[in-house]
């Protein structure tokens, strides 16, 4: 079935250093990809997302590209902040089997001051 | 404020205690969910409802029983738990359920449970 690996945390940063999480993933079809973050103490929320190849998407200055050929989808941030501290998912949907999304384990990023 | 409102947000129960976890949605979306998170696991999902009939039960041992009584509301009954069910309880919700490109959950802040 599909599935989604994302790299073993926890990440440990100082402000304004560069963030790379890498996540991959298994699945038929085209699927959509999506990362989202869980701040201390609250819900998931979504944070980016791409519906097709090559496709970047980007918000509050993380970007992620789709990647067919790698199936790749890594979350990059040019310059981390004490509150981008969170937890982060990468997670996938299927449109072409009809499925609710799959998630990965999460990482868990700590950026300090 | 993601509009999704979980309680409580946290619960200490024995193995032979019933108990329940509350979900309320004022988003006027049509599916909600049930996940479990736990340290080092990928969220797992639990059930979902869609227009209040349960579409999907991930087989969930039956000490967990959900019930959707109407689209904003919905509930997790728990009984006989054992302590590896401790964990994080996430509620989430949805315009429509299952729309591929366009899906987009929004969560609640969680219940996180411990079992003695």
């Amino acid at each position: 079935g599909d599935s989604v690996t994302q790299m073993e945390g926890p990440v440990t940063l100082s402000e304004e250093a560069f963030l790379t999480i890498n996540c991959t993933y298994t699945a038929t079809g085209y699927p959509s990809l999506f990362w989202y973050v869980q701040y201390p103490g609250e819900g998931l929320q979504l944070l980016l997302k791409a519906t097709k190849a090559d496709d970047k998407g980007s918000n509050k200055g993380f970007e992620a590209t789709y990647r067919k050929e790698t199936t790749s989808f890594h979350l990059e941030k040019g310059s981390v902040q004490v509150s981008d501290s969170a937890v982060y998912f990468c997670a996938l949907t299927n449109p072409t089997g009809n499925t609710p999304l799959v998630f990965g384990k999460g990482t868990r990023l700590s950026v300090i001051a | 404020e993601t509009g999704v409102t979980q309680t409580p947000r946290h619960l200490v129960m024995g193995m032979t205690n019933k108990k329940s976890l509350k979900c309320e949605q004022h988003l006027g979306h049509n599916a909600m969910y049930w996940y479990k998170q736990s340290a080092k696991k990928p969220l797992e999902l639990m059930f979902v409802y869609s227009l209040e009939e349960r579409v999907e039960n991930n087989s969930v041992p039956s000490r967990f029983s959900p019930e959707c009584p109407n689209s904003s509301h919905l509930f997790l009954h728990l009984h006989t738990l054992q302590p590896e069910d401790s964990a994080l309880y996430l509620c989430a919700s949805s315009p429509d359920n299952y729309r591929g490109a366009d899906e987009k959950l929004f969560f609640g802040s969680g219940t996180q449970l411990s079992v003695l």
